[in-house]
């Protein structure tokens, strides 16, 4: 069946803009997560959705960064005022079962460069 | 706050040697282990799960153990291929309820034909 997919693929903006980066999780999974990869920095929860209520944002490096999912699919991570130091691999991952058998799966990443 | 160590950072070895890569982890109150692979400009790809009741999990030529005392997992690789190559990525979640993984710094390893 068809995995996690992210979209852009790639993108390049310029500092101060902002950008929208998608999720679509694997059909039928109710938990969904955000994390970003930086270089030097490894790779960082941002924020994790059950359904369309997040109760663990604390990921979230500062109020320019929020997203949100809507009919318990798709989600939207939005940075607004991009500054370079934004520049990642932004990974989607989503899971079915909560708990101990929990394994999350992971979409391709958009990477992001904010010039 | 839960600190996941991968050591070495990277590794290089000769094709059909089997092969140990390390995690540590500072929180032994770990609900299940994590390894993934991440091939170069790709997502991650799941590996084995270890839940804390378990001591290891085996998936063909893989088999991790987990050791919540001592804060370690281990990932074996026997007779490792070309197609090993990959950065390997051991992740840890802490509690239920507390549903983020974190992640450990990263392997990347080298197979050589």
């Amino acid at each position: 069946g068809a995995g996690v997919s992210q979209s852009p693929s790639n993108k390049v903006t310029e500092k101060g803009k902002d950008v929208e980066l998608r999720c679509d999780p694997i059909s039928g999974h109710t938990a969904l997560y955000w994390y970003r990869q930086s270089l030097g920095q490894g790779l960082e929860f941002l924020i994790y959705f059950q359904g369309n209520s997040a109760p663990d944002k604390s990921g979230l490096p500062s109020d320019r960064f929020s997203a949100e999912r809507t009919g318990g699919s798709v989600s939207t991570l939005t940075i607004q005022r991009t500054q370079q130091e934004d520049s990642a691999v932004y990974l989607c991952a989503s899971s079915k079962v909560r708990g101990l058998q929990e394994t999350q799966y992971f979409g391709p990443g958009t990477r992001l460069l904010v010039l | 706050k839960q600190e996941v160590t991968q050591i070495p950072a990277a590794l290089s070895v000769p094709e059909g040697e089997n092969l140990v890569l390390n995690c540590s982890f500072t929180d032994s109150a770990i609900y299940n282990l994590q390894w993934f692979r991440q091939d170069p400009g790709k997502g991650l790809t799941s590996l084995l799960l270890i839940q804390s009741s378990q001591r290891e999990q085996t998936s063909g030529r893989l088999n991790a153990s987990l050791d919540k005392s001592s804060g370690r997992s281990t990932l074996y690789i026997a007779a490792s291929q070309p197609g090993d190559s990959a950065t390997y990525l051991c992740a840890g979640k802490r509690s239920f309820g507390n549903e983020k993984l974190t992640f450990g710094t990263g392997t990347r390893l080298t197979i050589i034909p």
